[in-house]
């Protein structure tokens, strides 16, 4: 099974703030990544796709980079609204999630 | 727009089976454009991918779970459908059904939380 290690688990940040989000994967997964954000109780939301593609309606200061078995997550200026936990998944054989990077108001 | 809605008990025995339904309205279950999946998540933990479906029949199952589940899909009604067998405490989670476009899940239900108990 491929494994996807996140980091760091926890992220205290403020608004305006730019930060990033790193995933490792135990094997290659070319770019067969995407990100999501979930916020308390309810469903995750797809972010990023095939590792950099933004999805259709998400802000752009969200921005996904890598390849292989190194990725990133980068929000450029945090909004109030981006506080929430952000996973990664590969989907390149089968499907597994990062642990989860929560993102705390500082 | 996509919707879909996940139904079945909010409590099971232990060693019983859990059975959830996903009814998908605004897209039709036979497209060859997506997957189906199911997707779980413990209480305060993270995500766990269990089983995805194409609407003719082949299934992927992660593998650490396969011995217990089943999915299925019904394009009559369309809805799809997940059988986990043997289910212990470790069972209970918030259990998510999704849409996967390409294989990310684009549109997810709101969830449905499962609690295994005597």
């Amino acid at each position: 099974d491929i494994q996807m290690t996140q980091s760091p688990s926890t992220l205290s940040a403020s608004v305006g703030d730019r930060v990033t989000i790193t995933c490792r994967a135990s094997q290659t997964v070319s770019n067969w990544v995407a990100w999501y954000q979930q916020k308390p109780g309810k469903a995750p939301k797809l972010l990023i796709y095939k590792a950099s593609t933004l999805e259709i309606g998400v802000p752009s200061r969200f921005s996904g980079s890598g390849s292989e078995t190194e990725f990133t997550l980068t929000i450029s200026s945090l909004q109030p609204d981006d506080f929430a936990t952000y996973y990664c998944h590969q989907y390149v054989s089968h499907s597994t999630f990062g642990q989860g990077t929560k993102l705390e108001i500082k | 727009q996509v919707q879909l809605q996940e139904s079945g008990p909010g409590l099971v025995k232990p060693s019983e089976t859990l059975s959830l339904t996903c009814t998908v309205s605004g897209d039709s279950i036979s497209s060859d454009y997506y997957f189906w999946g199911w997707i779980r998540q413990p209480p305060g933990k993270g995500l766990e991918w269990i089983s995805s479906i194409f609407h003719t029949g082949t299934t992927f199952y992660n593998p650490s779970l396969k011995s217990r589940v089943t999915i299925f899909v019904d394009t009559s009604k369309n809805q799809f459908s997940l059988n986990l067998a043997s289910v212990t405490a470790a069972d209970t989670a918030l259990y998510f059904c999704a849409r996967a476009r390409g294989n990310p899940f684009d549109s997810w239900g709101q969830g449905t939380l499962v609690t295994v108990s005597s």
